[in-house]
């Protein structure tokens, strides 16, 4: 069992629509939960990040962490074609550990 | 001004061949990673060092040799490459190394062994 698990997909959603990607982890160490946004041929770059549990606004993005049932998730208000992307999150323990990687969920907003 | 770059871009190559892809970054980091994302997109981490410094040694077969002669750069060398090896290999940065950084990617280098 990979420690951060995510649903490749791929999700097509009209532009406009709330979209919704999750994610479960199953090391209770895990205190950093982030979200990386990877598009076509590029590196992932950052796009929110949250420290234990709770809720983290910015923009059109929410990044909400619970860690009593281990879940991360990210909503995107109001999608826009630009934001067509694969979805990556990650966690991290702090320290010098390694940050884990789900697969990513690749996401299509269709104008 | 590129954070974090690698070059080449692109490499081709015959199975058994000896190759290397570099990585610099400018953004005064200490540390540095290098990371594998094969055909499915799975990004996996190989290594890290810090100010020089082996951090993370993952299970790597030791055809994969890192060398950092300073904070700034990390390289990667691959002996005898084999076919499975071909994927996109991302260098990364971090502040510190902390596992709650940011990290930062360079576009990576896609790896095709024939």
């Amino acid at each position: 069992q990979k420690e951060v698990e995510q649903d490749p997909g791929p999700l097509s959603v009209p532009e406009g629509a709330i979209v919704s990607l999750n994610c479960t982890y199953s090391n209770s160490a895990f205190q950093y939960f982030m979200w990386y946004r990877q598009y076509s041929r590029k590196g992932p770059e950052l796009l929110m990040y949250t420290y234990s549990s709770g809720n983290k606004e910015d923009g059109r993005f929410t990044a909400q962490v619970d860690k009593s049932s281990k879940y991360i998730s990210l909503f995107i208000r109001d999608s826009q074609p630009s934001d067509s992307a694969t979805y990556l999150c990650a966690a991290g323990e702090g320290g010098y550990q390694k940050v884990t990687f789900g697969i990513g969920t690749k996401l299509q907003v269709i104008p | 001004d590129t954070a974090v770059s690698q070059t080449p871009k692109y490499l081709v190559t015959q199975m058994g061949n000896d190759k290397s892809i570099k990585c610099e970054q400018n953004l005064g980091h200490d540390t540095m990673y290098w990371y594998k994302q094969d055909s499915k997109k799975f990004l996996k981490i190989m290594f890290s060092y810090n100010n020089k410094e082996l951090i993370i040694n993952e299970t790597v077969p030791n055809r994969f040799s890192p060398k950092s002669p300073d904070k700034a750069h990390l390289n990667l060398h691959i002996n005898s490459l084999e076919l499975g090896d071909s994927a996109v290999y991302f260098c990364a940065s971090s502040l510190r190394g902390g596992g709650h950084e940011t990290q930062y990617f360079g576009p990576g280098t896609r790896l095709l062994v024939l």
